[in-house]
């Protein structure tokens, strides 16, 4: 089936610790992203990009990197600069270009906690 | 990037023609307006997408002033399954950001 797969559904970090959220598709979508939600809240852009080897920082790019080495891999490392992870992390693709080109395809989604 | 104003939350009733509207009054011509909508613990759904008069699909429309500051979902004769988060984004393909969305709950 086509679609976007994020893994794991639900992860744990301790404090001071790296921890890589993965996220793949098989849409041969150009465009990727990565959310952030809290409680509540609305989701919050951290990085995307558009084109293998390029990504560009959305409004929370602080405490985390991404990667853009293949068409269908966008993984997302929270670091250990990221003081407050514990958050709703959610990938996204998008086909730039043709009549729906605002339309993005989310996977399940990981749930981070720090303990 | 085009900012966007919605209401934080709205009640309609089963069967009630829901009209959700969104203030953007610095969208550039190259931008498109979008709608999703969530439900808990899950990613944002693609709703609809315009550019300038009007679009409808099989479960909305919408509607876009000429000047295009504003937007209108309409979802006609909404249910209970319909009570969920609805975004607006405004923006070019490729770099799109969501506000805090409008919480519509409908009531049997």
């Amino acid at each position: 089936d086509g679609g976007i797969t994020q893994s794991p559904k639900y992860l744990f970090r301790k404090e001071g610790q790296n921890v890589t959220l993965s996220c793949e598709q098989n849409l041969n979508h150009d465009a990727m992203y990565w959310y952030r939600q809290d409680p509540g809240q609305g989701l919050r852009l951290i990085y995307y990009s558009q084109i293998v080897n390029d990504f560009q920082k959305g409004d929370i790019a602080e405490g985390y990197s991404v990667s853009r080495e293949k068409k269908e891999s966008f993984p997302l490392t929270v670091t250990s600069a990221q003081k407050n992870p514990t958050a709703f992390y959610l990938c996204a693709s998008s086909q730039i270009g043709g009549t729906r080109s605002t339309e993005a395809f989310f996977g399940q989604g990981t749930r981070l906690t720090v303990v | 990037l085009a900012k966007t104003t919605q209401p934080i939350s709205m009640d309609s009733y089963e069967g009630q023609e829901v009209n959700i509207t969104c203030s953007h009054n610095n969208i550039a011509t190259n931008d498109y307006i979008t709608w999703y909508q969530q439900f808990p613990s899950q990613g944002p759904r693609f709703i609809i997408q315009g550019y300038k008069t009007k679009v409808t699909n099989e479960v909305a429309s919408l509607f876009i002033p000429a000047d295009r500051k504003s937007s209108t979902l309409s979802l006609p004769r909404v249910s209970l399954s319909d009570t969920a988060v609805y975004y607006c984004l405004v923006g070019r393909p490729g770099d799109m950001r969501f506000g805090a969305g409008t919480r519509l709950t409908v009531k049997p």
